[in-house]
């Protein structure tokens, strides 16, 4: 069965560096996400991604974050200046034609910042 | 913003016992899914429930939309070790693609 896939799977930074998270969603759909589960907490949505621009986003996600689709099977997600608080596991997930199905998830990328 | 509250937290059982899993709202969702994630791991999605009074049945777990879709339980029959797991409840703000989880049923089947 098709999946979303992600890479890496534990990225560890320095605090103020940049990090690029990247995500494979499955071939046929059309709508991608990234949440993020801070440890012990729940699942949060940041951004949705649709006809190559953000149809949707968060509070979380201000101007240190930002997504890109730069080929026709990447999507990545850029979080510059990071900061202690980033660290979390950040989700990719993808949907098929129309925002009412379902959403399909990567195993995540577990991210901390030192 | 929607919350979505997931009852009990915790919830420990004999194998071979029958569970009810709650995830209750005071909004509306158009539509709603459970999910189950293994700790390292994301969401494994195991249902959509969209039209209010809706019942899905899968293998042993069956799961329900209310009718106001602003609630939705997930009952497990004769549960077994492989069941242990964390379920999650997600659902979608209308006109959005945002989904809104909760925090979750963790589950554990003994033997």
């Amino acid at each position: 069965e098709p999946e979303v896939t992600q890479t890496p799977s534990h990225q560890v930074t320095q605090m103020g560096q940049e990090v690029i998270l990247r995500c494979v969603p499955i071939s046929n759909h059309l709508y991608f996400y990234w949440y993020r589960q801070i440890l012990g907490q729940k699942v949060e949505f940041l951004v949705s991604f649709y006809n190559n621009e953000i149809s949707e986003k968060s509070e979380i996600f201000d101007d240190q974050f930002s997504v890109e689709r730069p080929d026709g099977s990447n999507f990545t997600l850029k979080i510059r200046s990071t900061k202690l608080e980033d660290s979390a596991m950040y989700f990719c997930a993808s949907s098929r034609a129309d925002r009412s199905q379902p959403q399909h998830f990567g195993d995540g990328t577990r991210l901390s910042i030192l | 913003t929607q919350l979505l509250e997931q009852s009990p937290q915790f919830l420990s059982i004999q194998e071979g016992e029958n569970l009810t899993v709650y995830c209750n709202s005071s909004s509306v969702f158009s539509s709603l899914q459970w999910y189950r994630q293994e700790p390292g791991e994301g969401p494994v999605l195991l249902v959509t429930v969209v039209t209010g009074g809706e019942v899905k049945k899968l293998k042993r777990l069956t799961f329900q939309f209310g009718d106001a879709r602003k609630d939705s339980s997930l009952h497990i029959t004769a549960a077994q070790p492989g069941d242990t797991g964390l379920y999650l409840c997600a659902g979608l703000e209308g006109g959005s693609e945002k989904l809104v989880f909760g925090k979750g049923t963790k589950l554990t089947v003994n033997p």
